[in-house]
């Protein structure tokens, strides 16, 4: 089975911190995405990667960052937390091969206060 | 872009019943998924189906693509069943999944 990891269910942060959520997968999957999810307002794509060092914008960038140095890792950045950054974000993964499903993370859920 | 629409939004069954998901799309797909969302918010998939029928025990979903919807039927529902269902469609080859807002199910025993 495909296993995401994200390193923390829950964190707190104080506004202003650099924060770092970590996301590892065990299947030498090239696709890797990070999603945060928010009542009403779904599931909204923040940046993906398909390859190491390969990254492209979703469509809620701001804010963020991402870094890929490895295949297996892919980590998300709030450069500056700021309240309305208070979100559960989920990590994914997927092969690029026609048919192969997305598999999430368990997720992590972060308070910025 | 395109829209995902799915309905019902809420849904409330009791133990033993059956249930239909809908979900629409306002044009044509390379790939539509459906994933269910447990109480403690981990997404699972359930189907990669852009066409045709599948079935996985007592899940089952299909995709008519020239109509533009799909269905995802459970029966005999169970507690664990409960949770918030969604799907997702991909436009293009581009990784991106646009996402439909989900039906919450609850499964009364």
């Amino acid at each position: 089975d495909v296993k995401v990891t994200q390193s923390s269910r829950y964190l707190v942060k104080r506004t202003g911190e650099k924060v770092f959520l970590e996301c590892v997968q065990d299947m030498d999957h090239e696709n890797m995405f990070w999603y945060r999810q928010d009542p009403g307002l779904g599931l909204r794509l923040i940046y993906f990667s398909y390859d190491v060092k390969m990254k492209e914008k979703g469509d809620i960038p701001e804010g963020y960052s991402v870094s890929r140095e490895k295949k297996e890792r892919f980590s998300l950045i709030l450069e500056s937390a700021s309240t309305n950054q208070t979100s559960m974000y989920l990590c994914a993964s997927s092969s690029p091969i026609y048919n192969s499903p997305l598999h999430f993370g368990n997720g992590t859920r972060l308070t910025v206060t | 872009g395109i829209q995902v629409e799915q309905s019902p939004p809420d849904l409330i069954l009791q133990e033993g019943a059956n249930s239909t998901l809908r979900c629409n799309f306002s044009d044509s797909v390379n790939n539509l998924q459906w994933f269910h969302q447990n109480p403690w918010g981990q997404l699972i998939n359930l189907f990669y189906i852009p066409s045709g029928t599948k079935q996985n025990g007592r899940l089952s979903a299909t995709t008519v693509a020239t109509e533009r919807y799909s269905l995802l039927y459970i029966s005999s529902s169970q507690t664990t069943d409960s949770g918030v269902y969604f799907c997702a469609v991909e436009r293009q080859s581009n990784y991106q999944l646009i996402w439909g807002a989900g039906t919450k199910l609850i499964i009364k025993p």
